[in-house]
């Protein structure tokens, strides 16, 4: 069946890189996105990438995905403590619009 | 616009009790969604909606009704509210023409006692 799996924490120093990484299953998903969460919050897109792209830039974001391996990553340049957040990895199903959520990293920023 | 709504923001229900949660979305979406969020995990999606008469079951259906008598309104019914059934739910509307990103509401917090 469709799953999509991360890992639960990271934990970087304002000023550096971060990088989230998603695994996915199905190989015939079209679009693949990432949400973000702040406390007590619902859920921001922040940006997605279509299947036939390897590399997507969005100003402090980056977003690379290998096909053969299945996997996703998003890079948040000189991360801020206001990018604290949960970021959720989502893969468009095979059934109309539905997604598949992975479980969610939490990213700590410290000063 | 205001994007998607929902309402009450939190609610706490003694087991048994029934309520309806209300999710309305002004972005002429056909496709609404609600999901359930419990601690530590990713979201379980519960019904959805392709457009105006039209829902289906998502992975986790049970204790859970749904309605879509309009594009806009996706009503959720708990009927025999359980502890089980405590979470933070939230409704979500998309639009298959673009890019089928997925606008989600602001969540509404049940506690079940």
């Amino acid at each position: 069946g469709e799953d999509v799996e991360q890992s639960l924490f990271l934990s970087v120093r304002e000023g550096d890189s971060s990088v989230i990484n998603c695994t996915y299953t199905d190989s015939s998903s079209t679009y693949l996105y990432w949400y973000k969460q702040e406390p007590g919050a619902g859920l921001q897109l922040l940006t997605y990438i279509f299947s036939n792209m390897d590399m997507k830039q969005d100003q402090r974001l980056t977003v690379l995905l290998n096909k053969k391996d299945k996997h996703l990553s998003l890079r948040i340049a000189d991360t801020q403590t206001g990018d604290s957040a949960i970021y959720f990895c989502a893969e468009k199903g095979n059934q109309g619009g539905k997604l598949i959520f992975g479980q969610g990293t939490e990213l700590s920023v410290k000063p | 616009n205001a994007g998607v709504t929902q309402t009450p923001k939190f609610r706490i229900l003694k087991i048994g009790q029934s309520m309806t949660l209300q999710c309305t979305q002004d972005m002429n979406h056909n496709y609404m969604y609600w999901y359930r969020q419990d601690p530590g995990m990713g979201l379980k999606l519960i019904y959805y909606s392709v457009g105006a008469g039209i829902t289906d079951k998502g992975e986790v259906p049970n204790g859970y009704n749904v309605s879509r008598s309009t594009t806009e309104d996706f009503p959720l019914r708990l009927e025999l509210a359980a502890p089980s059934q405590t979470s933070v739910y939230f409704c979500a509307s998309s639009d298959l023409a673009t890019t089928d990103t997925q606008y989600f509401g602001p969540g509404t917090r049940l506690t079940v006692l």
